[in-house]
């Protein structure tokens, strides 16, 4: 039950286009869901993250879209670029514990 | 504002051996948790430390121990190492309650042989 699945485990997106990751998990107490990007030799960083009290929150060419009754939520990434090539983890977590349950990560590549 | 420091950067252990990790928060963090990372599994939450007490642990053995001192910086002691424990370990600080926000340090490389 404290388990976050993210798919795909790679994938590959021309420039321009847009990128998907999905996750699911099962703990209907997780009430913070954040993505953070990670970039080769570098710590994981917030990229963005969402409560379930709203189903979607935008951040420039970043979305998360939040499904409470399926217990998914992805990430968009629109006009995608060669700079957002990265690992992307999706997590989640129950406020009052902060202590977050990841994602086992997607790595992305965006083609020129 | 310094970001979070993680020194060294790369080790290199022989099976058997005990290694410890050093992590120095945000300026102002008070709580400290680490991590492991391991190709295809993700980040594994090894604990989390807030102002000198650990708040919270994950299921990893008892080889794997922590300490946070009154200035917030944090150690993390491996023992007996195994081949196993290879991995990238990360470190991240937030201010403490109220906020969930991490911030990483870039990470200590340790690789067993």
């Amino acid at each position: 039950q404290q388990q976050v699945k993210q798919s795909p485990q790679s994938l590959i997106v021309q420039k321009g286009g847009i990128s998907i990751i999905n996750c699911a998990y099962e703990n209907t107490a997780f009430d913070y869901f954040p993505w953070y990007q990670q970039f080769p030799g570098k710590g994981p960083a917030l990229l963005i993250a969402i409560r379930p009290d709203v189903s979607e929150k935008k951040e420039g060419r970043f979305t998360i879209s939040f499904n409470k009754s399926a217990k998914q939520f992805s990430l968009h990434i629109m006009d995608s670029q060669p700079g957002d090539s990265a690992t992307y983890f999706c997590a989640a977590s129950i406020s009052s514990n902060y202590q977050l349950i990841w994602g086992a990560g997607t790595k992305l590549i965006i083609k020129p | 504002k310094a970001g979070v420091t993680q020194t060294p950067r790369y080790l290199i252990k022989t099976r058997g051996q005990q290694v410890t990790l050093s992590c120095s928060p945000i300026s102002g963090h008070r709580s400290v948790s680490w991590y492991q990372q391991t190709p295809g599994q993700g980040l594994q939450f090894l604990f989390e430390y807030f102002s000198e007490t650990q708040r919270n642990k994950g299921n990893f053995p008892g080889r794997f121990s922590g300490r946070q001192f009154s200035n917030s910086r944090s150690e993390m002691n491996v023992s007996t190492l195994e081949l196993g424990d290879s991995a990238l370990y990360l470190c991240a600080s937030r201010p403490g309650t109220g906020s969930e926000k991490l911030f990483f340090g870039s990470g200590t490389q340790l690789s067993v042989l």
